[in-house]
């Protein structure tokens, strides 16, 4: 079954302690990207890589990082979490450059206390 | 600058209803995409449509529709006969042409089905 597929689905952790969320993909796309949800902010792009070791930041970079060392894979890294950080965070993946449509993981729910 | 307006923050119907979610969208590229994206209960971003700016034609899926109008810079979904599980979040969605540039979300509309 073609997915992108998030882990954890929850997590709840402390500031400061740094944690990975992995994102993979079967479907051989070669476009990635990190969103985060907020109640009135609504979908916001964090980081997007248009193919192996080609990142980029998108809206709200800024407290997370990214690596891209193989297609399937797209992993978010928050170095030092911060209660702000605290958000439902969705991986996407498309075809080509974005143009077709993204499919999304169930995405992480996640809470910095 | 790109922008995506839900005006309709909620919306409530009895089920067998039709209903018209409005989606009004600002770009000044000629070429990019219009997408409907479904959030139920679960979480997960359901992608439903997608539509180029090239593209006018209306597309019906089933019981779900959907009528692209440039001239007013529309991009409604109509669901005929809603059911209960049509109850999610629905969400309109831009993007413009160049690489690597984001889908620009609205807000979302609350769809709430009740038997």
């Amino acid at each position: 079954e073609a997915q992108v597929t998030q882990n954890p689905r929850y997590l709840i952790t402390v500031t400061g302690k740094k944690l990975t969320v992995t994102c993979s993909q079967n479907m051989n796309h070669e476009y990635m990207s990190w969103y985060r949800q907020d109640p009135g902010l609504g979908l916001r792009q964090i980081y997007y890589s248009m193919n192996v070791e080609v990142t980029d930041k998108g809206d709200v970079p800024e407290g997370y990082k990214v690596s891209r060392k193989e297609k399937r894979n797209f992993p978010l890294i928050l170095e030092s979490p911060s209660p702000n950080q605290t958000s439902l965070y969705f991986c996407a993946s498309s075809p080509h450059s974005g143009h077709y449509g993204y499919t999304f993981g169930s995405g992480t729910r996640l809470t910095v206390v | 600058a790109q922008k995506v307006t839900q005006a309709q923050t909620e919306i409530s119907v009895v089920e067998k209803e039709d209903v018209t979610l409005d989606c009004v969208y600002e770009t000044r590229d000629t070429t990019y995409y219009l997408f409907w994206y479904k959030q139920p209960p679960s979480g997960e971003l359901v992608f439903l449509i997608r539509r180029n700016s090239f593209d006018e034609q209306n597309e019906i899926s089933g019981r779900y529709s959907w009528n692209f109008q440039k001239s007013t810079s529309s991009f409604n979904f109509t669901i005929t006969a809603s059911q209960v599980v049509d109850s999610a979040v629905y969400f309109c969605a831009l993007r413009n042409n160049q690489a690597g540039t984001a889908l620009i979300f609205g807000k979302g509309t609350t769809l709430s089905v009740s038997s």
